[in-house]
């Protein structure tokens, strides 16, 4: 069964320092995909990065960057030089290839505060 | 686009009331899906559709039933509403090719919260 654990609940930082939010999976299958979300105060989900389990490239999105390693099964993210608008809570998500409709399995979330 | 848009954004239900809660895309998007998100929580799946007429449960379907009948709208009906009902209802889409070992990214609509009392 696929999983997804964000141990951070909640993250405070002051503006423009550097923020890592943690994500470890665990699954079974060989092809998977892992996800972030954005979701900021206003409660919408924001797509912020897809990732397939055949690429381990870090990948870097103006302030936001993202290491893949999966000899440890995790996909962190970090912000880098925070802000306040980077204020929101933060899901994790994986995705099986032989998970019968796309299910996406989400972490707990990680809540970061900006404060400026 | 508008992409996903869901009504109504918030609702208030007695217990045992019934309810739909809507949602349509306009991406053309083959897969559709419906979320529950209960406070400080992450999403839990409770139904989705591969296409118009096909639909299967998710992890918490118990209480709730959808249709299909179109390729835009993905309805999700709460029968006998129960406090534990109460909750952010998120739809999404995705386009989902042949290939089924590729998983597509999900859009999401802004949500409906639902107070069940």
């Amino acid at each position: 069964a696929q999983k997804v654990t964000q141990a951070q609940t909640e993250i405070s930082v002051v503006e423009k320092e550097d923020v890592t939010l943690d994500c470890v999976y665990e699954t079974r299958d060989t092809t998977y995909y892992l996800f972030w979300y954005k979701q900021p105060p206003s409660g919408e989900l924001v797509f912020l990065i897809r990732r397939n389990s055949f690429d381990e490239q870090n990948e870097i999105s103006g302030r936001y960057s993202w290491n893949f390693q999966k000899s440890t099964s995790s996909f962190n993210f970090t912000i880098t030089a925070s802000q306040v608008v980077d204020s929101a809570v933060y899901f994790c998500a994986l995705s099986e290839a032989r998970a019968a409709g796309n299910k996406l399995t989400f972490g707990g979330g990680t809540r970061v505060l900006v404060k400026p | 686009n508008a992409g996903v848009t869901q009504t109504p954004k918030f609702r208030i239900l007695k217990i045992g009331q019934s309810m739909t809660l809507q949602c349509t895309q306009d991406m053309n998007h083959n897969y559709m899906y419906w979320y529950r998100q209960d406070p400080g929580m992450g999403l839990k799946l409770i139904y989705y559709s591969v296409g118009a007429g096909i639909t299967d449960k998710g992890e918490v379907p118990n209480g709730y039933n959808v249709s299909r009948s179109t390729t835009e709208d993905f309805p999700l009906r709460l029968e006998l509403a129960a406090p534990s009902q109460t909750s952010v209802y998120f739809c999404a889409s995705s386009y989902s090719k042949q290939d089924r070992a590729i998983r597509e990214t999900q859009y999401f609509g802004p949500g409906t919260r639902l107070l069940v009392l």
